[in-house]
């Protein structure tokens, strides 16, 4: 069964360094989202992607964060000037197309852990 | 913010059915109710979801109340790997962002 891959499983960086995260969605997937999930807290979502243009974004998602979809398959989010408070796990999760009726169940990759030390 | 109301924990014993319930009592007419489960550290896994008619699939029952303020998943035989965290998400469709509460964290014991 096809499923949403991340990479790094773990990455671990200096306050002030930029991370990029990786995720590659589904094959046939048209739209992509970031969550993240600090620890012992709820999964917030960051920001949802489609047609190389964000569709949707939240308050956490500042101009710290950026995301991209640089070839067919990767799609990624990069924090330029890591935080502590950035440490969380980070969610990638793909769709295939907007159906009506409800129709949309999100895949979720299995995360990025990022400590920032 | 959240739109649901879980209970934080519930038990069950493993063979037994699990019956969580959510409240969304601000529900609008054309917003579906849909479940996710989170084992562990793992990325969320969809249950199921509904609008105003009960749903069973492979995984769960979901049963929703006719006025639509509440619902409540079923898991007709609960094994130990469905100890999880299990949310309840009120959304126009599953392709805008996924508000998730605290769930609720059903432990299933032998």
């Amino acid at each position: 069964e096809p499923e949403v891959t991340q990479t790094p499983s773990h990455q671990v960086t200096q306050m002030g360094q930029e991370v990029i995260l990786r995720c590659v969605p589904i094959s046939n997937h048209l739209y992509f989202y970031w969550y993240r999930q600090i620890l012992g807290q709820k999964v917030e979502f960051l920001v949802s992607f489609y047609n190389n243009e964000i569709s949707e974004k939240s308050e956490i998602f500042d101009d710290q964060f950026s995301v991209e979809r640089p070839d067919g398959s990767n799609f990624t989010l990069k924090i330029r000037s890591t935080k502590l408070e950035d440490s969380a796990m980070y969610f990638c999760a793909s769709i295939p197309i907007l159906l009506a009726g409800g129709e949309n169940e999100q895949f979720f990759g299995p995360g990025t852990r990022l400590t920032v030390l | 913010d959240a739109k649901t109301t879980q209970p934080p924990s519930m038990d069950c014993a493993e063979g037994r059915a699990a019956n969580l319930p959510c409240n969304h009592s601000t529900i609008s007419g054309n917003e579906y109710v849909y479940w996710y489960r989170q084992i562990h550290s793992q990325g969320p896994q969809y249950i199921i979801h509904g609008l105003k008619n009960n749903e069973t699939n492979e995984m769960a029952s979901l049963i929703i109340t006719e006025d639509r303020k509440s619902s409540t998943l079923i898991l007709p035989h609960a094994t130990l790997r469905d100890t999880a965290v299990y949310y309840c998400i009120v959304s126009l469709t599953a392709g805008t962002a996924l508000i998730f509460g605290k769930g609720t964290t059903l432990s299933v014991s032998s």
